[in-house]
This record gives structure tokens, sequence and C-alpha cells, in this order.
């Protein structure tokens, strides 16, 4: 069955770095776009990226346009999300989701990881 | 983008009820809508796509509809299962946008 395990979590100062990992099984990982979701503390869930399943389309949301960078290395079958210059804001869950269409963008998601906690705290 | 507004924001409700959750949006999006059941701690799962279609694996119970710009999720026969969060999504446009939730207790 499918399955997406994420990583690289953890707290950092504001301005600061991160990247995380998300492990991808049991589906052809080559043949999906991926994305990433968050959730704030508390809060409902809010789309941040999008990655074609060759890494030739990607797509952000504003409030992360310039600072995430989002790729993938399908001989490893692995998505991340390079953060940069983090703020308060970006505290979360981050969740790894499969798109439920094989090589066009559906833009919804049929799988999910478990979620990595992100905390950008001075 | 693309405003989502669920309601109600929160609803208790007995097993055996029939409850309904609505979402309207800002325009049309020619039945691009999706629904998520959330539980406390853990990631969504994805119960109905393009506004009427049942995920495989989704108990029967639940189905949705639309009408213009209003989209229903309605749970036949509550569960005591079915408690959590539940959260609309378009798939019309970028950015993908969500509802802010409906909390449902049973």
């Amino acid at each position: 069955q499918v399955q997406l395990v994420e990583s690289g979590g953890g707290v950092v100062q504001p301005g600061g770095s991160l990247r995380l990992s998300c492990a991808a099984s049991g589906f052809t990982f080559i043949t999906y776009g991926m994305h990433w979701v968050r959730q704030a503390p508390g809060k409902g869930l809010e789309w941040v990226t999008f990655i074609r399943y060759d890494g030739s389309n990607k797509d952000y949301a504003d409030s992360v346009k310039g600072r995430f960078t989002i790729s993938r290395d399908n001989s490893k079958n692995t998505l991340y999300l390079q953060m940069n210059s983090l703020r308060v804001e970006d505290t979360a869950v981050y969740y790894c989701a499969k798109d439920v269409h094989r090589q066009s963008r559906g833009d919804y998601f049929d799988s999910w990881g478990q979620g990595t906690l992100v905390t950008v705290s001075s | 983008d693309i405003q989502m507004t669920q309601s109600p924001s929160s609803l208790s409700a007995s097993v055996g009820d029939r409850v309904t959750i609505t979402c309207r949006t800002s325009q049309s999006i020619s039945g691009y809508l999706n629904w998520y059941q959330q539980k406390p701690g853990k990631a969504p799962n994805l119960l109905i796509y393009a506004a009427s279609n049942l995920q495989s694996g989704v108990p029967s119970r639940f189905s949705g509809s639309a009408s213009g710009t209003d989209f229903t999720l309605t749970i036949s026969s509550l569960q005591p299962e079915d408690f959590g969060t539940y959260y609309c999504q378009q798939s019309f446009g970028t950015p993908i946008t969500f509802g802010q939730g409906t909390r449902l207790e049973i």
C-alpha cells in the first residue's frame, strides 16, 4: 500500500532554514505529481506547493513563493521541501500528499504522510 | 484566489442522525470540489472527489452533491467513528484552497 513518511522537522529560529523529506513507497513514484500541505496548530489546511511527476513544473502558494523550493529525486523515491527565510507564521505540521492523477495534475490528494512539525521560534 | 466558505463551523449530532455540511465557493468551479475527514493528530482522508464521487473504501453513508457554487456533504446515518473535522477543497484553479473546516462531535 501507499506509504509516505516525512522527516526533517524541528525547531528553527526566524530567518533560518530547514529541509523536509518525504520517502515514498507502494506506488510508482515517478508517475505522480506530489504536493506539500501544511496545518498551523489548531488551524485549517493550507496548500503549499506542487511538483509535476517529472519535476518539470512547480507551483507555489504566494505565502511561500521565493522562500520555499520543492524538488524530487525519482531515483530515490523522495520528495523534498527546502524552506529558507523561515517566519513564525510558517510554524505548522507539514504533510506530503500524493496527487490522485497519474501523469497529470488533479490537485487533490488520495494519500498523505503522517506529517512533520516545523516550529519557528526565537 | 477562490474563497471557500463552510457551514456550520461546528455541530453536534447523535448516532443515526442525518448530517449535512455545506461549502460555498466564491466563483464557479465546475464541480472540482473534494471533501476530506481529519481526526485529531492524523492526516486528512479523502472522502468525496469531483463533488459527488465516493472515494474507494469510503462507506456509502457518505455522499456529496452540488448546485451551482454550493456543495453539500451528507452523512446519511451518523456513526460513532464519524467524529472529526471535515474540509472541502477546490481543485479548479491554483492556488488550491480549503474551507475553514467543520468540527463534528458525536
